[in-house]
């Protein structure tokens, strides 16, 4: 099982539409965890980070499960411009340090 | 302020040659780590280096390896390359160790793209 398992999609939606990406992790002892946005041939870029009470920046909020070792991202109102790649990220601590642990991302197309 | 810098930003090696990758990180941040990505997939934890000690190590082999210098610059070196080594490496800098305190962002150069062939 892969540490942190999202679905690869694509999610194809119209402009306007909500889509909602969801991300499992395996290790209960994570301490922190983050959503970034990966555009086609760029660097992640970290989108927000994703608290315990959850938190919501503009059209995008963040929930997190720490029970079910879930976490989710919402998008509201899709733009054209949210086209691209949304990777889950997981702080873990283990033998070998703290590593950031990456998903293997979940593509978006925003269609007109 | 210039964000982390990677250089060579693209290059093309023969299988068995050697690489250095390098990596100026964000004037101040004194962490840097190293990623690998291949195509279709999210980045892999290579190598953590804070104040120029190595502080986490991915699952890699000893092909790889990876240095910080007094100026908190950084170079990932791979030794006889494999096809499977052709990737995406990024380069990430952040003030402190990657989970150290909340509020730590980590920035991502934007790599270097490494072909085998």
């Amino acid at each position: 099982r892969k540490e942190v398992e999202q679905d690869p999609g694509p999610f194809n939606v119209p402009e306007g539409a909500t889509v909602a990406f969801n991300c499992t992790y395996s290790n209960s002892a994570s301490q922190s965890f983050f959503w970034y946005r990966q555009d086609c041939r760029k660097e992640p870029k970290l989108l927000m980070s994703v608290y315990s009470s959850g938190n919501e920046d503009g059209r995008f909020t963040a929930q997190l499960n720490r029970a079910s070792q879930y976490i989710s991202l919402l998008i509201r109102d899709s733009k054209l411009s949210d086209s691209a790649t949304y990777l889950c990220v997981v702080n873990m601590r283990n033998n070998a340090g703290n590593m950031l642990t990456f998903g293997g991302g979940t593509r978006l197309m925003v269609k007109p | 302020d210039a964000g982390v810098t990677q250089s060579p930003t693209h290059l093309i090696k023969t299988r068995g040659q050697q690489v250095t990758l390098r990596c100026s990180p964000i004037s101040g941040h004194k962490s840097v780590s190293w990623y690998q990505q291949v195509l279709g997939q999210g980045p892999q934890f290579i190598f953590q280096y804070y104040e120029k000690e190595e502080r986490g190590r991915g699952n890699f082999p000893d092909r790889f390896s990876a240095r910080q210098f007094p100026n908190y610059s950084s170079e990932l070196n791979v030794n006889a390359l494999l096809l499977g080594d052709s990737a995406l490496y990024l380069c990430a800098s952040s003030l402190a160790p990657q989970g150290a305190m909340t509020g730590n962002t980590i920035y991502f150069g934007e790599g270097s793209w490494l072909t085998v062939v």
